[in-house]
């Protein structure tokens, strides 16, 4: 009954490669989110999505394209992946995408791009 | 000057001290704040929301000053199990809607 889901765990491609992480949250959220955390542990938005729109692009290559088949899932497919894609990639989802509401976080996928 | 900053550390300290970290933000117009806490090669979790008026929850207790644009976390008589990062979070709005920023975090390691 984990509330926020993301798979796979741990992705190592190459570069080149393209591939996807998916995301799926249970708490009947309105809004979802991924994050990156690079090596040096600073946690970056990447986009928001709110009921299937996306409301926030944070100047992200557009080799990440983010699909919202539904509010409760948010997927992250990354084209010709580069050596600076590696980094932990987060997904979260908040009741309806205000400020001061709490974000639930997915376990992280770990991305090693080789 | 990043958005929002914290002392990476670490911070180290013996079982049953009290520490504190600040977390300055460049935003004035900033409205809420946060602390999560994220262990190793996990997710970060909300520790507590921070309040204008200043809050506490058990041993900790959160602090806003948006005069100087920081927030503060004191934890008091500190557990081992304490040891984890520290992130403040700071929710601006702008035109591209809610933004919440993390500062980079906080190191904190709790020694017998």
């Amino acid at each position: 009954d984990t509330a926020v889901s993301q798979t796979p765990k741990y992705l190592v491609t190459q570069m080149g490669n393209d591939k996807s992480i998916k995301c799926e949250q249970n708490l009947g959220h309105d809004t979802m989110y991924w994050y990156k955390q690079d090596s040096k542990k600073f946690l970056k938005i990447m986009f928001s999505y709110n009921n299937k729109e996306l409301i926030i692009n944070e100047t992200v290559p557009n080799r990440f394209s983010p699909k919202s088949p539904d509010k409760a899932h948010l997927n992250l497919h990354i084209n010709s992946l580069e050596l600076g894609d590696s980094a932990v990639y987060f997904c979260a989802s908040s009741l309806q995408g205000q400020g001061n509401e709490k974000l639930f976080f997915g376990s992280g996928t770990q991305l090693s791009v080789l | 000057r990043k958005e929002v900053e914290q002392d990476p550390g670490p911070f180290n300290v013996p079982e049953g001290a009290t520490v504190a970290f600040n977390c300055t933000y460049s935003n004035s117009a900033s409205q809420s704040f946060f602390w999560y806490r994220q262990d190793c090669r996990k997710e970060p979790k909300l520790l507590m929301s921070v309040y204008s008026s200043g809050n506490e929850d058990g041993r900790f207790t959160a602090q806003l000053n948006r005069a100087s644009q920081y927030i503060s976390l004191l934890i008091r008589d500190s557990k081992l199990s304490d040891s984890a990062t520290y992130l403040c979070a700071v929710n601006s709005y702008n035109n591209a809607g809610n933004m919440l920023t993390f500062g980079g975090g906080t190191r904190l390691m709790v020694k017998p």
